[in-house]
């Protein structure tokens, strides 16, 4: 079992729409939680961070950990084309420290 | 603020030759990561480096191995290049000591024929 699942999508959504981006984790270590965005051919970009359970908001993106559950997700309202990329989960015990990636969702979104 | 470069964009090496990656971290960032993604997955750890020694190591074999040098620049060395190691990799750095998340560079994609 992986200590990270992530559906791999991929996810079309129409300009405008709410999109749900989710991870499960298996360990229960893990205390920091981030959202990363990739365009093709790049390297990761960090979208959102949260430390520990509860919820975070910035602009358009939510993130959102519930440690009970050991679940995560990213909500991106009135989502626009430019947010057309991969999202990547990933974790980890100890701060920045030797993160756990899912295998990230692919997201287009429709004009 | 200067960012996290990675050099070359792209390598294509045989099966069985050796391969050098090189980063440099973010300006005031002191410790550095390297990561293998593999076409459609996440990235994977290989290991981290600060004040020149190696602090962590994910599940490589020792055929991967590495250097960071004073001026907090690092390097990725690669021996015996399998095909499985065709992949893209990340350097990621990050100040150690309250630090919340790391950032990445563009990555090296390297190609092994």
């Amino acid at each position: 079992q992986k200590e990270v699942e992530q559906d791999p999508g991929p996810l079309s959504v129409p300009e405008g729409a709410i999109v749900s981006l989710n991870c499960t984790y298996s360990n229960s270590a893990f205390q920091y939680f981030m959202w990363y965005r990739q365009y093709s051919r790049k390297g990761p970009e960090l979208l959102m961070y949260t430390y520990s359970s509860g919820n975070k908001e910035d602009g358009r993106f939510t993130a959102q950990v519930d440690k009970s559950s050991k679940y995560i997700s990213l909500f991106i309202r009135d989502s626009q084309p430019s947010d057309s990329a991969t999202y990547l989960c990933a974790m980890s015990r100890t701060g920045a420290n030797n993160l756990f990636f899912g295998t990230g969702t692919r997201l287009t979104v429709i004009p | 603020e200067t960012g996290v470069t990675q050099s070359p964009t792209h390598l294509i090496k045989t099966r069985g030759q050796q391969v050098t990656l090189r980063c440099s971290s973010q300006s005031g960032h002191n410790t550095v990561s390297w990561y293998q993604q593999a076409l459609g997955q996440g990235p994977q750890f290989i290991f981290q480096y600060y004040r020149e020694e190696e602090n962590g190591r994910g599940n490589f074999p020792p055929r991967f191995s590495g250097l960071q040098f004073p001026n907090y620049s690092s390097e990725l060395n690669v021996n015996a290049l399998e095909l499985d190691d065709s992949a893209l990799y990340l350097c990621a750095s990050f100040p150690a000591g309250g630090a919340d998340t790391q950032y990445f560079g563009p990555g090296t994609r390297l190609t092994v024929l």
